[in-house]
């Protein structure tokens, strides 16, 4: 199966700033079928990019998605006060669909 | 809109089993696969399978497989999902979500229901 790695653990960064999150697979994700979800606690998982680059319905513009075979980055360009919250890669190339331990965005 | 609502709550002791269920509402049951995803505590989301609502059949990670069986009732677009021989490993949240495009373009899923955590304690 493949393993997905996230990067950091912990973001700690001030509401404006830029955040880059990074997802490296063990093997090559077919299709680029790479997913970012946000979770907040207490709340279901929210789809923001799927197909690693295309956003999902109703995402703001701020949230993009790039990358491709074993490497994938979720870009938040400007954070607002709702971004801080846990985030997770999934790919769902190959079975079993696998996600990653995510990564927390907090204020610094 | 879209809304999964999923049973409430279950604690059971180990070798037992549990039922979860996913009633669905907004969109076209029967169009679209249901996965099924459980996240324990202080870990990562741990996917278990999937179901197709439009013919019934069912993929399940094999890790789970012989334990794990999903089902659908087009009837009243409800997806269950049933864990048998539990052990305290399985505490954790279990969600079901619809997958994103129909007749199972991708396994992507787009909305997910809001978890319901079943406790494994003796």
């Amino acid at each position: 199966e493949i393993v997905l790695t996230q990067s950091p653990d912990t973001l700690s960064l001030s509401p404006g700033e830029r955040a880059t999150l990074s997802c490296r697979a063990s093997q090559g994700v077919a299709g680029s079928y790479l997913a970012w979800y946000q979770r907040k606690v207490g709340q279901a998982p929210r789809l923001l990019i799927y197909d690693a680059s295309s956003r999902a319905t109703g995402i703001p513009d701020r949230f993009s998605g790039s990358g491709s075979a074993t490497d994938f980055t979720l870009t938040i360009s400007r954070l607002e006060p709702e971004d801080f919250a846990v985030y997770y890669c999934q790919q769902y190339g190959s079975l079993p669909l696998t996600f990653g331990g995510g990564t927390k965005v907090e204020i610094k | 809109q879209v809304q999964l609502v999923q049973s409430g709550a279950e604690v059971r002791k180990p070798g037992a089993s549990v039922k979860v269920s996913c009633k669905a509402s907004g969109y076209t049951f029967s169009n679209y696969g249901i996965n099924w995803v459980r996240q324990a505590p202080g870990q990562g989301p741990e996917w278990l399978g999937w179901i197709s609502a439009y013919n019934g059949n069912a993929n399940y990670a094999q890790k789970f497989q012989g334990r794990v069986t999903m089902t659908t009732d087009t009837s009243t677009t409800t997806a269950y999902m049933e864990l048998k021989s539990l052990r305290s490993d399985d505490t954790a949240v279990y969600y079901c979500a619809k997958h994103l495009v129909a007749f199972a373009g991708t396994l992507v899923s787009d909305f997910w229901g809001q978890g319901t955590l079943v406790t494994v304690s003796s």
